[in-house]
């Protein structure tokens, strides 16, 4: 099952609105996962079951979508969540990541 | 704490082997499956494989077949991944993670360990 994120990297204020995307090529009901990863660290779990947040995670993210197409959202972006986030379909082997999606400072 | 603790860097020659160690502590080792997933330098994340440190049971990826061994050893609460043949594709930083059931994702993560892979 293929992964497609997008967009691969955006632009962002603090306080903005942020939306990821990601698309399986089959459908994957809501196994799927969202992971967050800065520099040189390990990725840390944000959201499974494609809308559950994980302890922890601050309320401001989310996750929403079934079948095969999915949203991260970052509803007001924090100077701390700039970084890298991924997801991952948990639906069948081999486990399979999307390609990235970078969010940088504007 | 739940921490999974991983060896340290490696560096090797094409063709060697290399076997990466996860020590789990702060929770059962027997109750939560280990994954191993890898990323090369400036690249995305790339699963491996997973290993059911219960009764050992494993699936790999069908890219690393044939060439990864994941195995445990549950007196010491660890996990190895082993890769042979290695080649410069391989120099990557490899993570161990783990999860429950596939739905909850990966929840702990290793530090991660850098295998560097030159002649």
């Amino acid at each position: 099952i293929q992964l497609t994120q997008s967009p691969s990297s955006l632009s962002a204020s603090v306080g903005d609105r942020v939306t990821i995307t990601c698309r399986a090529s089959q459908g994957i009901s809501s196994y799927l996962a969202w992971y967050q990863q800065k520099p040189g660290k390990a990725p840390k779990l944000l959201i499974y079951a494609a809308s559950t947040l994980q302890s922890g995670v601050p309320s401001r993210f989310s996750g929403s979508g079934s079948g095969t197409d999915f949203t991260l959202t970052i509803s007001s972006l924090q100077p701390e969540d700039f970084a890298t986030y991924y997801c991952q379909q948990l639906k069948s082997y081999p486990l399979t990541f999307g390609g990235g999606t970078k969010v940088e400072i504007k | 704490q739940m921490q999974l603790v991983q060896s340290g860097a490696e560096v090797k020659k094409p063709g060697a082997s290399v076997k990466v160690s996860c020590k789990a502590s702060g929770y059962t080792f027997t109750t939560y499956d280990m994954h191993w997933v890898r990323q090369a330098p400036g690249q995305g994340l790339e699963w491996m494989g997973i290993i059911n440190p219960s009764g050992g049971s494993t699936s790999y990826a069908q890219k690393f077949q044939g060439r990864v061994t994941m195995t445990r050893d549950t007196s010491t609460s660890t996990v190895y991944m082993e890769l042979s043949s290695l080649t410069s594709e391989d120099t990557a930083v490899y993570y161990c993670a783990r999860g429950t059931t596939l739905y909850y994702g990966t929840d702990v993560w290793g530090q991660g360990t850098t295998v560097t892979v030159s002649s």
